[in-house]
């Protein structure tokens, strides 16, 4: 069936460290895959997109390229910030209306 | 533009007492979905409606979860009778059904069943 895995958290960094988050999945037909971010007391909301093979989505200095080869998803940053401290969904959708949600990674960063 | 809105935001009531969620989707959207959220169980998707139809409720618990949409601009979900395990913070998400379109969420009812 329709699957994801993420890398297991709590991930802690410092600031303005490399931040990789592995995602893969298993998907019938050719998905839309997507990065969430959820902070503190919040919703999901969406972080970056990528529709179709090569494709890479981006959004306040995340990344992530669509590798259909690997079925992967791996989200990344250069630098990050404190603020940047929340838990991150990796998520395909399969189907016309159907997202399947990772286990979500949990990120903290200090100071 | 306003984004999916729930209420209450917290909700704090005794076993045994209904509970009723509500949601207003997106203005234009036509896919509704309820999901629930607990450390343990991490994010459950409950049941989810296209064009207020409901599609696929395979992750309600039980009985004693209910969900209706009776327009494209409301949806509750119901609790009856509620228990300390419904506690869990339960979102609401809408989109449109096209492959590339994301799911937009809620901020979230924080439930504690006590």
């Amino acid at each position: 069936g329709n699957s994801v895995t993420q890398m297991e958290g709590p991930v802690t960094l410092s600031e303005e460290a490399f931040l990789t988050i592995n995602c893969t999945y298993t998907a019938t037909g050719y998905p839309s895959l997507f990065w969430y971010v959820q902070y503190p007391g919040e919703g999901l909301q969406l972080l970056l997109k990528a529709t179709k093979a090569d494709d890479k989505g981006s959004n306040k200095g995340f990344e992530a390229t669509y590798r259909k080869e690997t079925t992967s998803f791996h989200l990344e940053k250069g630098s990050v910030q404190v603020s940047d401290s929340a838990v991150y969904f990796c998520a395909p959708k399969t189907s016309y209306d159907k997202v399947i949600f990772g286990p979500g990674t949990s990120l903290s960063v200090i100071p | 533009d306003a984004g999916v809105i729930q209420s209450p935001r917290h909700e704090v009531t005794e076993m045994g007492q209904e509970v009723t969620l509500r949601c207003k989707p997106i203005s234009g959207h036509n896919s509704l979905f309820w999901y629930r959220q607990t450390m343990m169980r991490g994010l459950e998707l409950l049941i989810y409606f296209n064009n207020n139809v409901p599609i696929d409720d395979s992750g309600m618990p039980e009985d004693r979860f209910s969900a209706k949409m009776p327009n494209a601009s409301f949806s509750t979900l119901k609790i009856q009778p509620s228990e300390p395990r419904d506690s869990a913070v339960y979102f609401c998400a809408s989109s449109f059904d096209q492959g590339t379109e994301p799911q937009h969420f809620g901020d979230g009812t924080r439930l504690s069943i006590l």
